[in-house]
């Protein structure tokens, strides 16, 4: 139990182009979802929480213009990079707390991107 | 707020040797503390967390690791390593109830050695 997805695993796109990745809670309900990105040999560094049917709550230094989340529904939150860069170019993971067990976050596998 | 340290980036140890990979930790409250494994171009993979009572807390892949209130440790071991354990260790501490927001530390890299 308690898996995670991301789609996709990896995506190349174009500068200025848009990218959306998706972070699916498999088979739990996620009232919450977290988004890290990760630099190569670096640790993580959240980005936003997202709450179920509410507006995303963003680090200091995130632009949540680039970084748009959206958390319809209990399943499902997506992070759209708008008007990629290459300085975007970074490994993005998605983590989803349980709404019964929220002493514990489940990690997707991560998402690839590289904007050329 | 809270934070990690992870002073070793990398630990190198022999096959089938006991092995640590160390953390320390600053909350101003009950730190909530856990550690991840990574894999190259995956995501995390949880190995055991500490929320109270027992400091020794045993996990997966037959890893433990100890809460040192007095010296805000939460080391991560194994007493007997496998060439398979070789990853990058994250330890993370979310304070308060629940997991919160988790703050991680700078990742250890594992190399285990036949």
């Amino acid at each position: 139990g308690a898996v995670v997805s991301q789609h996709p695993s990896w995506v190349i796109c174009k500068s200025g182009t848009s990218v959306k990745i998706e972070c699916r809670s498999l088979d739990f309900q996620a009232t919450t979802m977290f988004w890290y990105r990760q630099f190569p040999k670096q640790s993580l560094m959240l980005m936003a929480t997202s709450n179920e049917g509410s507006k995303a709550t963003y680090e200091q230094g995130v632009e949540k213009d680039k970084f748009l989340i959206n958390h319809a529904s209990l399943t499902l939150s997506t992070l759209t990079v708008t008007s990629a860069h290459p300085e975007d170019s970074s490994f993005y993971i998605c983590s989803a707390r349980e709404r019964d067990y929220y002493n514990e976050q489940f990690f997707g596998p991560g998402t690839r991107l590289t904007v050329l | 707020a809270q934070s990690v340290a992870q002073p070793e980036d990398q630990v190198n140890v022999a096959e089938g040797n006991p092995l640590t990979v160390k953390c320390t930790y600053s909350v101003s409250g009950n730190p909530y503390l856990f550690w991840y494994v990574q894999y190259p171009n995956r995501g995390l993979q949880f190995l055991l967390k500490y929320i109270t009572g027992d400091n020794l807390v045993k996990g997966s892949y037959g890893f433990e690791a100890e809460f040192n209130k007095s010296q805000t440790s939460f080391h991560l071991k194994k007493p007997s390593a496998l060439v398979s354990d070789s990853a990058l260790y994250f330890c993370a501490v979310s304070e308060g109830q629940g997991a919160q927001k988790l703050v991680f530390g700078q990742g250890t890299r594992l190399t285990i050695n036949p």
